[in-house]
């Protein structure tokens, strides 16, 4: 059972020019998070997408980000004109489905940005 | 809003030491789960806590949760090699079912373990 998979692992993006980062759940999942890890920092909660729908982006910041995640195909975190405070790790993790308590979140191998 | 405190920073043992690091939470908390991070890793699930007091053990790991379900340590028995990475705990946001999604990480606590 393949885990969570990101791709691309390592993106490098000039100034101005959009990142697409994109996100394949667990087999049977159909919840998915969206992370910001700058060095030596915690992971920042940034979106939270069920199918064809999001469901919290109070993370995420309201220009150049945005997200989605469609009926078929993996779940897309895109971000227009990059800028060099966008370099980070962007991790995708995704759950099951939520009960009364907090599903374990399953995380994929991240995404390192460099933005020149 | 929410903060979710850890200490130490940062910890360098010797190979065969305890380690423990500590989390703090500013509320309290439904659970709290923690992760561990390998140096240029993505963060692995390794156990929730529910229960007010509540324990559990892993090997050698011991994982506590306070009374108060506010704070929360992890404690490693005898270290190894294998042991380095970065330990971060993680609380739900809010206490009901519609923000138990959203996970507040503490900053992490780096391990490096000398041979």
């Amino acid at each position: 059972n393949a885990g969570v998979m990101q791709n691309p692992r390592h993106l490098v993006r000039r100034r101005g020019q959009e990142a697409r980062l994109r996100c394949s759940p667990m087999k049977g999942h159909s919840h998915v998070y969206w992370y910001r890890q700058l060095p030596e920092e915690g992971l920042k909660f940034m979106v939270y997408l069920q199918k064809e729908n999001i469901i919290d982006e109070s993370g995420m910041p309201k220009e150049r980000f945005s997200a989605e995640f469609p009926k078929e195909g993996p779940s897309i975190l895109r971000i227009q004109q990059v800028v060099r405070g966008d370099s980070a790790a962007y991790f995708c993790a995704s759950s099951p489905q939520l009960t009364g308590l907090q599903e374990t979140q399953y995380f994929g191998p991240g995404t390192r940005l460099l933005v020149l | 809003g929410q903060q979710v405190m850890q200490i130490p920073q940062y910890q360098h043992v010797q190979e065969g030491e305890d380690f423990t690091t500590y989390c703090n939470s500013s509320t309290t908390l439904s659970n709290i789960q923690w992760y561990k991070q390998r140096p240029g890793g993505h963060p692995v699930f390794l156990i929730q806590l529910v229960k007010s007091g509540e324990v559990k053990k892993q090997k050698r790991l011991t994982f506590q949760f306070g009374e108060a379900k506010k704070n929360s340590s992890l404690h490693i028995t005898a270290t190894q090699t294998t042991d380095v990475g970065t330990y971060f705990c993680a609380g739900p946001r809010g206490n009901s079912g519609g923000s138990n999604y959203k996970l507040t990480f503490g900053k992490g606590t780096l391990l490096t373990v000398n041979p």
